[in-house]
């Protein structure tokens, strides 16, 4: 299996822009999918194919593709946005196995 | 469409973690999707387990060394996991969720997600 390689940890005061990266050799091959995880909640798919959004999904998000890395965009954070955020996409060499990135806590300053 | 689990939720160590997941608002016997399990430890990431698809081939997590077995049972509309000789590595919120393909071609598909999760169960493994 390959890992996706994500930050820890990203802080931003409200009304900023904040970015996360997702790094991982098989992004050039597989579509990204990212999920937005509440404290207590189950994830919920924010991004998916790399920049699209699913229906109910605020405009602030938005995704874009370079190489290897693929970046989420969340603009004019707000308070309601901290949470964890996950990557997903899948292995390299076997297109049925999943792979997530290890998370990226988004703390609202 | 609403996923809801369901199992024990203690497991004594050596022992099958057994979960069901529920379906409703629609059919686990749909041929545009699949059925998957993802858990998170306390604190940690989440971690796919694996993966049943229409055909009823099954794919699970290479690291979890086929601990892993799953199944679908049409009459109840649920699908359920089992993982045997649990340790304390296996404590975690247990989700399912429904799988989609980003594309299929000439019988390969490729960039699995899942669209719609269960609220998730928490299962501790412990004497």
């Amino acid at each position: 299996s390959h890992e996706l390689t994500q930050p820890p940890s990203v802080a931003v005061s409200p009304g900023q822009t904040a970015r996360i990266s997702c790094s991982g050799d098989a992004l050039p091959k597989h579509s990204t999918y990212w999920y937005q995880q509440t404290p207590g909640q189950a994830p919920v798919m924010i991004l998916y194919k790399d920049t699209e959004r699913p229906s109910g999904i605020p405009e602030r998000f938005s995704g874009s593709s370079s190489g290897t890395t693929v970046t989420l965009t969340i603009s004019g954070v707000q308070a309601e946005d901290e949470a964890d955020y996950y990557c997903q996409s899948a292995d390299i060499s076997d297109s049925y196995e999943v792979v997530f990135g290890g998370g990226t806590r988004l703390t609202v300053l | 469409l609403q996923l809801q689990e369901s199992g024990p939720g203690l497991v004594k160590p050596s022992e099958t973690l057994s979960l069901s997941c529920t379906v409703s608002g629609g059919s686990v016997s749909g041929s545009s999707y699949y059925w998957g399990w993802i858990r998170q430890p306390p604190g940690k990431g989440l971690e796919w387990i694996g993966s049943m698809y229409y055909s009823g081939k099954t794919h699970h997590n290479p690291s979890l060394k086929s601990r892993v077995t799953m199944s679908v049972d049409t009459s109840k509309n649920q699908f359920s996991l089992k993982v045997r000789s649990v340790t304390a590595a296996d404590t975690a919120v247990y989700y399912c969720a429904r799988g989609l393909f980003g594309y299929c071609n000439d019988g390969d598909c490729y960039s699995p997600h899942f669209d719609y999760w269960g609220q998730g169960t928490l299962v501790s493994v412990s004497s």
